[in-house]
Parts: C-alpha cells; sequence; structure tokens
C-alpha cells in the first residue's frame, strides 16, 4: 500500500521562513509532488522532486531524499496569500496518491 | 484559454437519487481522473482513464461510475449505493497517455460541492 504524513497545521508570521515535511511509504516511487489549495479552491501544482536534493522555485523550495522516503516544502519570505493547505503526493506505479495535507495559517 | 470545467459548483442530491457531475477539458490531455476530498482530508482517487474508452478503479471506486466516451469529457456518476456522497468533487486532467510520459502536473477543475440532503 501507500500511504503520506504530513502535519495537520503550521502557523507561522509573515516575512518568516516554513518547512512543511512529508514522510511517506510506497510500493513503487517516481517522485514527490506538491500541491497548494486555497479554501474552496482547486489544487496548483507547486513542484516536483524525483531525484534527490533541492528544487527552487521562487520564494519556494522542495527537497527530497529518497533513502530516508522524505520530503519538504520550504516556503520563504511568508506572505498573508501563503495562507492555504499543502499536499504532498507520491508518484507511484499506477497513479498519484496525495496526503491528508498541511493547513498554513500565516499571520501579520 | 485552456482548462478543466466542472460543473454543478454546487448541488444538492435527495437520498437515492443518482447524480452526475460534468468534467469537461479543452487541454488535449490524455489522463484525467476523479477525486474526492473530505473536510480536512487529502484527495482520494475514485476513477481514472488514460484513454478513450478505458477506466480503471481508483481506491474508492464503489458506488461511483464513470465514461469516458469522448477524450475531452470524463462525467462522474455518483449513485444510491455510495453511502456517504456529500463531498467536494475534483476533476483533474495530466498530459500524456502512459503513465512514464508527460510532465508530472496534474490539471484540476475548480470542484463540485455535493450535499445529500
Amino acid at each position: 500500500g501507500q500511504s503520506l504524513e504530513q502535519p495537520s497545521e503550521v502557523t507561522a508570521v509573515e516575512g518568516a521562513i516554513v518547512q512543511i515535511n512529508c514522510t511517506y511509504q510506497t510500493s513503487g516511487f517516481y517522485g514527490l509532488s506538491w500541491y497548494q489549495q486555497h479554501d474552496g479552491g482547486a489544487p496548483t501544482f507547486l513542484s516536483y522532486n524525483a531525484l534527490d536534493g533541492l528544487e527552487e522555485t521562487g520564494r519556494f523550495s522542495s527537497f527530497l531524499s529518497r533513502s530516508d522516503s522524505y520530503g519538504y516544502l520550504l516556503l520563504q519570505e511568508l506572505q498573508m496569500k501563503d495562507s492555504a493547505s499543502y499536499f504532498c503526493a507520491v508518484r507511484g506505479f499506477q497513479k498519484l496518491v496525495f496526503g491528508t495535507g498541511t493547513r498554513l495559517l500565516v499571520s501579520p | 484559454d485552456g482548462g478543466i470545467t466542472q460543473s454543478p459548483k454546487y448541488l444538492f442530491r435527495k437520498e437515492g437519487q443518482n447524480v452526475t457531475l460534468s468534467c469537461e477539458q479543452n487541454l488535449n490531455h490524455d489522463a484525467m481522473y476523479w477525486y474526492r476530498q473530505d473536510p480536512g482530508q487529502g484527495l482520494r482517487l475514485i476513477y481514472y482513464s488514460q484513454i478513450v474508452n478505458d477506466f480503471q478503479k481508483g481506491d474508492i471506486a464503489e458506488g461511483y461510475s464513470v465514461s469516458r466516451e469522448k477524450k475531452e469529457s470524463f462525467p462522474l456518476t455518483v449513485t444510491s449505493a455510495q453511502k456517504n456522497p456529500t463531498a467536494f468533487y475534483l476533476c483533474a486532467s495530466k498530459l500524456g497517455q502512459s503513465y512514464f510520459s508527460g510532465a508530472n502536473v496534474l490539471t484540476f477543475g475548480a470542484g463540485s460541492r455535493l450535499t445529500v440532503l
């Protein structure tokens, strides 16, 4: 089977840096993705790691360690608009499996 | 602009009724997916289709049915056999028929919120 674990909620203030962790157990692994979802909205793709290391896209970075079955999303220079839920998703043998999501609350 | 259109955005159903949620994409994507999202939970895969006239069950297919008669369309029917259908339903698509082709990016529609009265 496949399972992913993320913290349920993270809080931070504007301008800060926050890291959202994701650990996974899968039968077959072809990459780790991150999606952002604002309340009532559609998830949108943020990043993808197929190989170990750090991928940077603007204020967001994502890291993967396949040997540890672990990844994280790093959000820098937090803004109020970053308040949303963040999902990690593992690309397994046949499909993309999502974690339960981390709700990020950014306060002034 | 290309995208995925889901309708209706809100739907109310009486117990025992079947309802069909529409999903249309003009992205020329090959694969399409239906996910269910419950409050505070992740996305669970209901059905997916990688090619016209073919589809596979996901993790929670019981009580649901789909069809894929056209590349652009992947409607989901929530049948009366689904015991707890109240949820937010998301349709998504991906470029590439083969699982190993195309970018690893799902494009989602805005969702349909179904409430059973």
